[in-house]
């Protein structure tokens, strides 16, 4: 079965802080790898997937994302966080079912 | 297209009631899913459909809770009876056969059971 392993349950930045949010799976197969983000009171929107190819991805609002496939993991990554980026950040798996598997879940606040 | 949307988007009820909520795909897309989500055990996947017929049911609570999708562009989430801890998030959301697999979320719909 494939699992999600999410670091840090809250991170605390100020702003123009550049952010790492570590995310870690484990599953032998191929794998779609993705970071949804919830802003509060809101459903998840996607920010990023891997699915082949360049194992560094851009996703929006200045978002990226790096697949390490020897260390089975999907780090998310800013160089620069905003206020407005404060959102719980998910990273989510998919193996060979279409079945999506969650991390816990990592709250980012930004202090202005 | 509107994205997936989900109704109702919040349910107050009284334990024991019956609850239904409901979900409309993005047209095109073959695959749905249910989620919960709560604080203490996160986003959970409970049933999945592929072409209206449900794959995995083996996130489903309980016998209380049943899903169908009587349709391409219909699907419910019933709980009969409802209990307080059944208060949660619950999320719709739905996929095409594109090989990266991507989910969209609906709103979702706050559940509470008092």
């Amino acid at each position: 079965a494939q699992s999600v392993s999410q670091h840090n349950h809250h991170v605390i930045l100020s702003e123009a802080a550049s952010l790492e949010l570590g995310c870690n799976y484990s599953y032998g197969g191929t794998v779609n790898l993705f970071w949804y983000v919830q802003y509060p009171g809101q459903h998840l929107q996607l920010l990023l997937k891997y699915f082949s190819g360049d194992p560094l991805v851009k996703g929006i609002k200045g978002f990226e994302a790096e697949f390490i496939k020897s260390k089975f993991s999907f780090n998310l990554r800013k160089p620069s966080v905003q206020w407005s980026d404060t959102a719980e950040y998910f990273c989510a798996v998919i193996g060979s079912a279409r079945q999506l598997t969650f991390g816990s879940g990592t709250q980012l606040t930004v202090l202005p | 297209d509107a994205g997936v949307i989900q109704s109702p988007r919040h349910e107050v009820t009284e334990m024991g009631q019956e609850v239904t909520l409901r979900c409309k795909p993005i047209s095109g897309h073959d695959y749905l899913f249910w989620y919960r989500q709560t604080m203490m055990r996160g986003l959970e996947l409970l049933i999945y459909f592929n072409n209206n017929v449900p794959i995995d049911d083996s996130g489903m609570p309980e016998d209380r809770f049943s899903a169908k999708m009587p349709n391409a562009s219909f699907s419910t989430l019933k709980i009969q009876p409802s209990e307080p801890r059944d208060s949660a998030v619950y999320f719709c959301a739905s996929s095409d056969k594109t090989e990266s697999n991507e989910q969209f979320f609906g709103p979702g719909t706050r559940l509470t059971v008092l």
